[in-house]
């Protein structure tokens, strides 16, 4: 069955530059999250989609920002890059048929210099 | 605001004992509540979940969680574990009709010896 896709797996930034996530939902997902996961602490939530609007908002710096298109895939967009930046970010997705159970991709490591 | 608690940070076990990890939630309202199930470098897998009905939930490799609304709890079970159960596992929660974001405990890194 398919999964839910991240790209890029790895990415490498110095400080102050720009990076971009994305995620791809599981086919017939309407619903995607994004968590941030640094080292050794449990998820946080940062923001969620559904219906290409935006649902929900948690810890998110003003730094970054997201959205959601017309193909339901998010892009998570994160600008002047500081080293705390340096986490796991999980990208999940779900939809009504689902129970809105959240399904998780394997998430992309960005590490700051 | 819901928070979750997982008490112990670190649980070792030796093979084939067993093992119980708890959770403890704070909720206003009625939640959805969910184990998770992380192993080194890879993402998170849901491990069971209790939306409604039956309290004691069942995972397809023996994992149980019974929710207990009197005591807040979702603690997670297992009679036998394996040295493949090694991960960190999260207790998370999540609302009923507030949006579906999940707030996840700290984690409990179950470490299983032989």
């Amino acid at each position: 069955a398919a999964g839910v896709i991240q790209s890029p797996r790895h990415l490498i930034k110095e400080k102050r530059e720009t990076a971009t996530l994305k995620c791809y939902p599981i086919p017939r997902h309407d619903t995607v999250y994004w968590y941030q996961q640094g080292p050794g602490q449990d998820p946080q939530f940062l923001i969620s989609f559904y219906e290409k609007m935006q649902s929900d908002k948690g810890s998110i710096p003003d730094r970054f920002s997201a959205q959601q298109f017309s193909d339901y895939h998010s892009e998570l967009n994160m600008s002047s890059l500081e080293l705390g930046d340096s986490a796991l970010y999980f990208c999940a997705s779900s939809s009504w048929t689902s129970n809105n159970e959240q399904f998780f991709g394997p998430g992309t490591r960005l590490t700051v210099l | 605001a819901q928070s979750v608690t997982q008490l112990d940070s670190q649980v070792p076990v030796f093979e084939e004992a067993p093992v119980e990890l708890r959770c403890n939630y704070s909720s206003s309202v009625s939640v959805y509540l969910f184990w998770y199930v992380q192993y080194p470098n890879q993402g998170l897998q849901l491990l069971l979940k209790y939306l409604s009905g039956s309290t004691l939930v069942e995972s397809i490799n023996g994992f149980e969680a019974e929710f207990n609304k009197s005591q807040t709890s979702f603690h997670l079970r297992k009679p036998s574990v394996h040295i493949s159960d090694t991960a960190e596992y999260f207790c998370a929660v999540s609302e009923r009709n507030a949006g579906n974001m999940l707030t996840f405990g700290g984690g409990t890194r179950l470490m299983v010896k032989p």
